[in-house]
């Protein structure tokens, strides 16, 4: 157990479902990642929040919106998606933004069909 | 552009023989190095890491990994692999004033 918690674990949804991916820490940490995990591809850095503010968006698309009400809980919402967004969306948080190891929850499985 | 490779996608060993998964990371100013195991059906948790000091560190579970400047590399290594080592290896660097950055991860099966 990392104290990072992730809900739900899995998800199925079509394309033309608005749903929300959950995040929560009680580390103290200040910054929090979503990261797209693909098989055989490098873990793609998606969004970083510092201080609950969005400091990097890496070419998103606008189908992922990320929210941060505060510094224990970052969501995902998901909207439009396509099957190539299939994959596993895995949450981090750090205690500060750089340079400084990334405690990791155990992700959301996400199939879109 | 910033980045870390990893070589190995699969790597197939019996129990007792010795590892060494190879990272590779780009010039780019100051990096710290991570390695991070997950294995299967469990969370990404920190095997070690280098921020500066002696090249040579050690991890939980008997890893060990030495960063080397001149190749660019932070190779992780165990003397001595068990069943329970089956797991996905990623290699990470944090570049000065930017974000983590992960390698596409190497397979890791032990043969009992």
């Amino acid at each position: 157990e990392t104290g990072v918690t992730q809900t739900p674990r899995h998800l199925v949804m079509g394309m033309t479902n608005k749903k929300s991916l959950k995040c929560e820490q009680h580390l103290g940490h200040n910054a929090m990642y979503w990261y797209k995990q693909s098989a055989k591809k490098p873990l793609e850095l998606m969004f970083v929040y510092s201080l609950e503010e969005r400091v990097e968006n890496n070419s998103v698309p606008s189908r992922f919106s990320p929210e941060c009400p505060n510094s224990s809980h970052l969501f995902l919402h998901l909207h439009t998606l396509q099957p190539e967004d299939s994959a596993l969306y895995l949450c981090a948080s750090s205690l500060y933004r750089l340079n400084t190891e990334a405690f990791f929850g155990q992700g959301t499985r996400l199939t879109v069909v | 552009a910033q980045s870390v490779s990893q070589h190995n996608h699969h790597v197939i060993l019996s129990e007792a023989a010795s590892l060494e998964l190879g990272c590779n990371y780009s010039y780019g100013g100051t990096v710290n190095l991570f390695w991070y195991v997950q294995y299967p059906g469990q969370h990404l948790q920190l095997l070690l890491k280098y921020f500066s000091g002696d090249p040579l560190v050690k991890g939980i579970k008997g890893f060990e990994a030495e960063f080397i400047k001149s190749k660019f590399s932070f190779n992780l290594r165990k003397p001595s692999v068990q069943w329970s080592d089956t797991a996905e290896y990623f290699c990470a660097g944090a570049y000065n004033n930017n974000d983590m950055r992960f390698g596409a991860g190497t397979r890791l099966t032990v043969k009992p």
